[in-house]
């Protein structure tokens, strides 16, 4: 069966500082991955996604970017984290080229102080 | 994309049947419509899809009408465990670089 993992699953960050948040499905491959951010009370932004390594589409200008290294594996990273950086980031993968169900990772609550 | 509309919150008691409609005037001849669910500090759930007419499956039913600018959502009998955010989505499956858009969904409150 198929698995997504996501770490950490929380994290407070000072303003300035790096993040790097890592995202793995396992059970499946040739996924397409999803990067979504949600603010407390808010719905899901779709920040990234990829269909295939090394293939990034941003959705939102913003001062973060994601990689695709391995088919399976998903990064979000900032060079410097801002105040409005906080929030909920989930990570989803979908069966490419089929149906519409996109299964969700646990989430990374991040907190930038 | 289709843009979707919903209801911002709705409220229910126990045992009640709840219909949750999302209207998608722009939605395209390939789009499906898909519904999520989402409890506090966890990711989406799917719940239903479907492309016309009804769909039910053991967690709830899709009513899509022949035009297919809307859809209803349908909760029986509703549970205080029910209490989340429902997300309306419309999108096509068949290509790779489809991307599904979240708005920001109903919350529905069971109340005992």
């Amino acid at each position: 069966s198929q698995t997504i993992h996501q770490w950490p699953a929380t994290l407070v960050q000072p303003v300035g500082s790096p993040l790097s948040l890592e995202c793995t499905v396992e059970g499946t491959s040739n996924p397409n991955l999803y990067w979504y951010r949600q603010a407390a009370g808010r719905g899901l932004q779709l920040l990234f996604y990829s269909v295939g390594i090394g293939q990034i589409s941003s959705e939102v200008p913003q001062n973060l970017s994601a990689s695709r290294p391995q088919d399976r594996q998903f990064i979000l990273s900032s060079k410097k984290l801002l105040l409005s950086d906080s929030g909920f980031y989930l990570c989803a993968w979908t069966n490419s080229g089929s149906s519409n169900e996109q299964f969700f990772g646990p989430g990374t609550r991040l907190t930038v102080l | 994309l289709a843009k979707t509309t919903q209801p911002i919150s709705m409220d229910s008691y126990e045992g009640q049947e709840v219909n949750i409609t999302c209207s998608h005037n722009n939605i395209a001849t390939n789009d499906y419509i898909t519904w999520y669910q989402q409890f506090p500090s966890q990711g989406p759930r799917f719940i239903i899809q479907g492309y016309k007419t009804k769909v039910t499956n053991e967690v709830a039913s899709l009513f899509i009408p022949a035009d297919r600018k809307s859809s209803t959502l349908s909760l029986p009998r509703v549970s205080l465990s029910d209490t989340a955010v429902y997300y309306c989505l419309v999108g096509a499956g068949t290509y790779n670089t489809d991307k599904l858009i979240f708005g920001t969904g109903t919350r529905l409150q069971v109340f005992p």
